[in-house]
C-alpha cells in the first residue's frame, strides 16, 4: 500500500465541468506537492505546500486551484479546463524541505479533457 | 536555472545483463542533490537511488549504482543483473540545497523508457 493515495485514478471531464482531485498521505509528512506529467515533457511542479501554507506557485493558470486543509490532505480543484490540461497529475509528500529527503509519490490521476 | 537532460528516450537490455542510463545536468551551484526515480506502468514514482553532491563516493543500492562525475555534471545510473521488473520509465532529478522560493523543487529530466527482454 502506497503512503500517498490519490483519487480518482481516472477522470474524464468536459471543459465546463468542475471537479476535484484528492491526495492523502499517511506518512506524517509536512510538505505536499502537485505535479503535472504530460507526454514527452518533464514533470512540472505546480504547487508546494508546507505546513498547510502554499510556498510556491509556478505560474499555474487560475483554472487550477489548490487547497490544503491539513498536513495530510491536498486537493486540486479544477474548472473550465482546456484540452492541453489532459495529463497525469501526481501528488507527492516529503518531510520538510531538507534537500536529501525524498519525495514520496502517489499513483496519479489520469485526467482527460473532452 | 537548473536543467536536467536525459539523452536516451528509450533503452533495451537483456535479462541478467547490465545497462547504464545517462543523465547530465546544468547548474551553477556547488551543493545539491541528485535522484533517480522509477515509474512502472502502475504510475507511482519510486525512489531508486540518491546522491549528495558533496560526497565523492558513488551511491549504491543493491543492483543499482550511480557514476557521479561532478566536474562533468553527469549522473548515470547502472542497473546490474537486470530483471523483468526493472522495466519502467526512469527519471533523473535535481534538487537544490538552497532554501528559498524554490525549496523542495525537484527538477526532472524527460525520462528514459527501459525495456527488459527475457
Amino acid at each position: 500500500e502506497t503512503g500517498v493515495t490519490q483519487t480518482p485514478r481516472h477522470l474524464v471531464m468536459g471543459m465546463t465541468n468542475k471537479k476535484s482531485l484528492k491526495c492523502e498521505q499517511h506518512l506524517g509528512h509536512n510538505a505536499m506537492y502537485w505535479y503535472k506529467q504530460s507526454a514527452k515533457k518533464p514533470l512540472e511542479l505546480m504547487f508546494v505546500y508546507s505546513l498547510e501554507e502554499r510556498v510556491e506557485n509556478n505560474s499555474v493558470p487560475s483554472r487550477f486551484s489548490p487547497e490544503c486543509p491539513n498536513s495530510s490532505h491536498l486537493f486540486l480543484h479544477l474548472h473550465t479546463l482546456q484540452p492541453e490540461d489532459s495529463a497525469l497529475y501526481l501528488c507527492a509528500s516529503s518531510q520538510g524541505f531538507s534537500g536529501f529527503q525524498p519525495q514520496h509519490f502517489g499513483d496519479g490521476t489520469r485526467l482527460s479533457i473532452l | 536555472a537548473q536543467t536536467v537532460t536525459q539523452s536516451q528516450p528509450e533503452m533495451s537490455v537483456q535479462e541478467a545483463e547490465t545497462v547504464t542510463l545517462s543523465c547530465t545536468y546544468d547548474t551553477s551551484e556547488s551543493d545539491y542533490y541528485l535522484f533517480w526515480y522509477k515509474q512502472p506502468p502502475s504510475r507511482q514514482m519510486i525512489l531508486v537511488i540518491r546522491q549528495e553532491a558533496y560526497k565523492q563516493q558513488n551511491a549504491t543500492e543493491n543492483r543499482f549504482s550511480v557514476n557521479f562525475q561532478k566536474a562533468a555534471k553527469s549522473f548515470s545510473l547502472k542497473i546490474s543483473d537486470s530483471q523483468l521488473g526493472d522495466a519502467a520509465m526512469y527519471f533523473c532529478a535535481y534538487r537544490t540545497q538552497n532554501y528559498g522560493g524554490s525549496q523542495g523543487n525537484l527538477i526532472f529530466g524527460k525520462g528514459t523508457k527501459l525495456s527488459v527482454k527475457p
